[in-house]
């Protein structure tokens, strides 16, 4: 079946610092990948998606993940962060014939002034 | 376009009321999902559509919970009778199309629920 696992549910960085946020999945196949922001109050915006190809995807606002197969992992990532980036982040994945995508448990990102 | 359209953006009702929240789908999405959303539980899938027809509906809590979709552009969830353990806030998001990704939503800005 498929899963998604974010194991840090909360991590404060420094503004300007650089930032992970971990993601592993498990599926058999080569998934559909998915990183989502979500800011207090509002709905899930896509930050970047990886279907195949190239393994390190930009998104928006200055994103970027890495698709790891031997890892099962994919990995946000932005080399400085900015307070506007305190959100909740979420990794997610479906399979390549399903619509139904499954989402992490999210990791909410704190940014230290 | 103008997004997912989910409306009201806010609902306060009192326990044993029917709550009906709306959703309108990005214009050629084929595909709808109801999500619902707590602190202690996260982002749960509820119910979704391919082509208005419901494929999953094993997310829905219990029979207080029903969704429809008449028809490509409109969909509802109804609560009834509400509980105070259904507050929470509801998304609609939608798939599909030309102009999306194979598989990747959208999601509305939320109905937040709060029943007393």
């Amino acid at each position: 079946a498929q899963s998604v696992t974010q194991p840090d549910i909360h991590i404060t960085v420094s503004e300007g610092a650089s930032l992970e946020l971990r993601c592993n999945y498990s599926y058999g196949a080569t998934p559909y990948l998915f990183w989502y922001v979500q800011s207090p109050g509002q709905g899930l915006q896509l930050l970047l998606k990886y279907f195949s190809g190239d393994t390190l995807v930009q998104g928006i606002k200055g994103f970027e993940a890495e698709f790891k197969r031997s890892q099962s992992s994919f990995n946000l990532r932005k080399p400085s962060v900015h307070w506007s980036d305190a959100a909740e982040y979420f990794c997610a994945v479906v399979g390549s014939s399903a619509s139904k995508i499954i989402f992490g448990s999210g990791t909410r990102l704190s940014i230290r002034p | 376009d103008a997004g997912v359209i989910q409306s009201p953006r806010h609902e306060v009702t009192e326990m044993g009321q029917e709550v009906t929240l709306r959703c309108k789908p990005i214009s050629g999405h084929n595909s709808l999902f109801w999500y619902r959303q707590t602190m202690m539980r996260g982002l749960e899938l509820l119910i979704y559509f391919n082509n208005n027809v419901p494929i999953d509906d094993s997310g829905m809590p219990e029979d207080r919970f029903s969704a429809k979709m008449p028809n490509a552009s409109f969909s509802t969830l109804k609560i009834q009778p509400s509980e105070p353990r259904d507050s929470a806030v509801y998304f609609c998001a939608s798939s599909g199309g030309e102009a999306s990704g194979r598989n990747e939503q959208y999601f509305g800005p939320g109905t937040r629920l709060t029943v007393t």
